[in-house]
Order: structure tokens, then C-alpha cells, then sequence
């Protein structure tokens, strides 16, 4: 299995506070990828990176922030969370933009 | 027409039989393709790469139709533990390369 590890796995917390979710990789890969998952729409990108400090937005990047100061980490913050973002949230890493991804095992995200 | 369209499911078919997918794309262009295979609650997994000359890894097999713009995924003597949702996934090769996930099919094998 790929080298990936997302913290924390599971987080409840409340509606307003600050999260941030981490996802560290081994395998030395250029592109990493923030996905959440919610019933009925699938795997939908929040934010990616191409490299150490170049990200870009998703298709549901409002609310979110990354950054990647190393090429091993990727962090998804969520300033102020809201119910809405009550969700699975996914790693992924891949070598290049047209290779397959492989994803991390997950944070469970419960905003109250 | 949606970027990459699949047949939502649940298709629930009995351990043993044989049973197809299909997903459709949008973007003539798309240059690689992938089958992922999802468990409930846990996170995506590559199941096979998808050529433009057809490929086969053991049970499953996966095809291209660049002129119909569709890939299909088949699985052969179906065994409980193919109980999944199956993700379709295209790389649209448009100014940048973008990976675009499907909804996923889910599978029922049914004992």
C-alpha cells in the first residue's frame, strides 16, 4: 500500500472552530489531493497541490485552505467549520496528473 | 452530457454469474482510464488500469471504446467479496490534465 497517512481519523468538534486535517506521504509524489465524500455526490475535490507551495482550487474549494510547505505533508484547514462541511474527508497522491491516485484511509469529520 | 457518467445501481447479482459496467465520458480527448473498487467506509483502491488494446487481470476485464467514449469493466464468476461500489475514473486532457471520478456503481453479490 501507498505511504499515506491522514490525521486525525476521526474528529468531532463544533460548528465555528478551527480544523485542520494532515496528510503525510512517503512515497515522494509530486501531486497531492484533497477530496470530500458525502452521499449521493461521490469524490469531490476541495483543493490539490503540484508541488511544494503550488496548490489550486477544486471544485468545492469555498471554506477551505491548504498549504504544502513540504512535499511530504498537505494540510486541508477549515477556519471556522460549519455543519456543512460534516463529511469523509480523502487523501490522494500520485506521481503525475495523468497517473492513478492512491488514497489515504480517510478523517471522519462530525461538526456539531 | 456529464464529464464521466455510471449506472448508479445497486446491480445485485448472484455469486457466480457474470456482470458488466459501463461508464461513459465526455471528453474525446481522455487518455487514461481507471476502475477503482470502493468497501463501505473505506477509502478508494486502484483495481486495474484501463488500455486501449483491452486487459485482463484474472476475473476482471476492462475495455476502452474511444469511438463510443465508454469503458466497461467485467467480472467473471462473481464471488461475495466483489460486493463493492466501482468507481470509474477518466483523465480529461484538456489545458491541464484533470482526474474526474465517477459516482461509482455498487455491486450486490447475492449469496
Amino acid at each position: 500500500d501507498a505511504g499515506i497517512t491522514q490525521s486525525p481519523r476521526h474528529k468531532v468538534t463544533e460548528t465555528g472552530t478551527p480544523v485542520t486535517l494532515r496528510c503525510h506521504q512517503t512515497e515522494n509524489h509530486r501531486y497531492m489531493y484533497w477530496y470530500r465524500q458525502d452521499p449521493g455526490h461521490g469524490l469531490r475535490l476541495i483543493h490539490y497541490s503540484y508541488g511544494v507551495k503550488d496548490t489550486d482550487k477544486g471544485e468545492v474549494s469555498d471554506g477551505y485552505s491548504v498549504s504544502r510547505s513540504k512535499t511530504e505533508d498537505f494540510l486541508l484547514t477549515l477556519e471556522s467549520a460549519t455543519s456543512s462541511q460534516t463529511s469523509v474527508y480523502f487523501c490522494a497522491i500520485s506521481g503525475a496528473a495523468n497517473q492513478p491516485q492512491h488514497f489515504g484511509d480517510g478523517t471522519r469529520l462530525s461538526i456539531l | 452530457r456529464k464529464e464521466v457518467e455510471q449506472d448508479p445501481g445497486p446491480f445485485n447479482v448472484p455469486e457466480g454469474a457474470t456482470v458488466a459496467f459501463n461508464c461513459t465520458y465526455s471528453n474525446s480527448a481522455s487518455q487514461s482510464f481507471f476502475w477503482y473498487r470502493q468497501d463501505c467506509r473505506k477509502e478508494p483502491k486502484l483495481l486495474m488500469s484501463v488500455y486501449s488494446s483491452g486487459n485482463e487481470d484474472g476475473r476482471f476485464t476492462a475495455q476502452l471504446n474511444r469511438a463510443s467514449q465508454y469503458i466497461s469493466l467485467l467480472i467473471r464468476d462473481s464471488k461475495l467479496s466483489d460486493s463493492a461500489t466501482y468507481l470509474c475514473v477518466v483523465n480529461m486532457r484538456r489545458r491541464d490534465d484533470k482526474i474526474i471520478f465517477g459516482k461509482g456503481t455498487r455491486l450486490h453479490i447475492l449469496p
